[in-house]
């Protein structure tokens, strides 16, 4: 079956340093939208990042994604990490035609001073 | 800015007990959704709706119920509540945007089932 693929459980990084959170997937179908959500302590997920067009960047609150189909992945990226930037990520694909989303186990990131 | 709410938001049961949570959203949205949340696991989608009058099983729909009476409201039920159902529920509705369904959650119910 489709699935959705974060292999770090745990990201810590420098405030100020870039950080990177993998994603990766497999599906059998042709249209798919994919999804970063955000989970800060104590709240609800939010959606973060969305896109559905291969090789196009996605952009907000400084995070940036890129779809690319030929390698299955949708990495989300930021330059320069905020301490409050410290929450739970999860990526989710939304495949063509269905309203399930189906995400990955989540990555946690703690931005330390 | 979509709003769910859910109610409780803190709830403790018994084991054998009935337990209803509530879902309420504005916005119109025709999709609906449960999730449950647990460390290790991330979110998993127990039932779904695409409407009023309808439910459909999600990826662990064993020990759920659910109802859909309107629009605006889904309920998940657990008819006979287990200590293994102790964990952090969210209720999301779903807007298509011509790529996708974007999901709103709710701000969540934690249930203790003793």
């Amino acid at each position: 079956g489709d699935s959705v693929t974060q292999t770090e459980g745990l990201v810590t990084v420098t405030e100020g340093l870039p950080v990177k959170l993998n994603c990766t997937y497999q599906t059998t179908y042709l249209t798919i939208a994919f999804f970063w959500y955000v989970q800060y302590l104590n709240e609800a997920p939010q959606v973060l990042l969305k896109s559905s067009t291969d090789n196009k960047r996605t952009e907000h609150q400084g995070f940036h994604a890129t779809l690319h189909k030929s390698s299955s992945s949708f990495h989300l990226q930021k330059s320069s990490a905020q301490l409050s930037d410290s929450a739970l990520y999860y990526c989710a694909l939304n495949q063509g035609g269905s309203a399930k989303l189906i995400f990955g186990e989540g990555t946690k990131l703690t931005v330390s001073s | 800015e979509a709003a769910v709410t859910q109610s409780p938001r803190n709830k403790v049961a018994v084991t054998g007990g009935k337990v209803t949570l509530s879902c309420n959203q504005t916005n119109n949205h025709n999709n609906m959704y449960w999730y449950r949340q647990d460390t290790g696991h991330g979110l998993r989608l127990i039932h779904y709706s695409y409407g009023a009058g309808s439910t459909e099983k999600g990826d662990i729909p064993d020990g759920y119920k659910a109802s859909r009476p309107s629009q605006e409201n889904f309920s998940l039920i657990l008819e006979l509540a287990t200590p293994s159902q102790t964990s952090v529920y969210f209720c999301a509705s779903g807007q298509d945007w011509g790529g996708g369904d974007t999901q709103y959650f709710g701000p969540g119910t934690r249930l203790l089932v003793l």
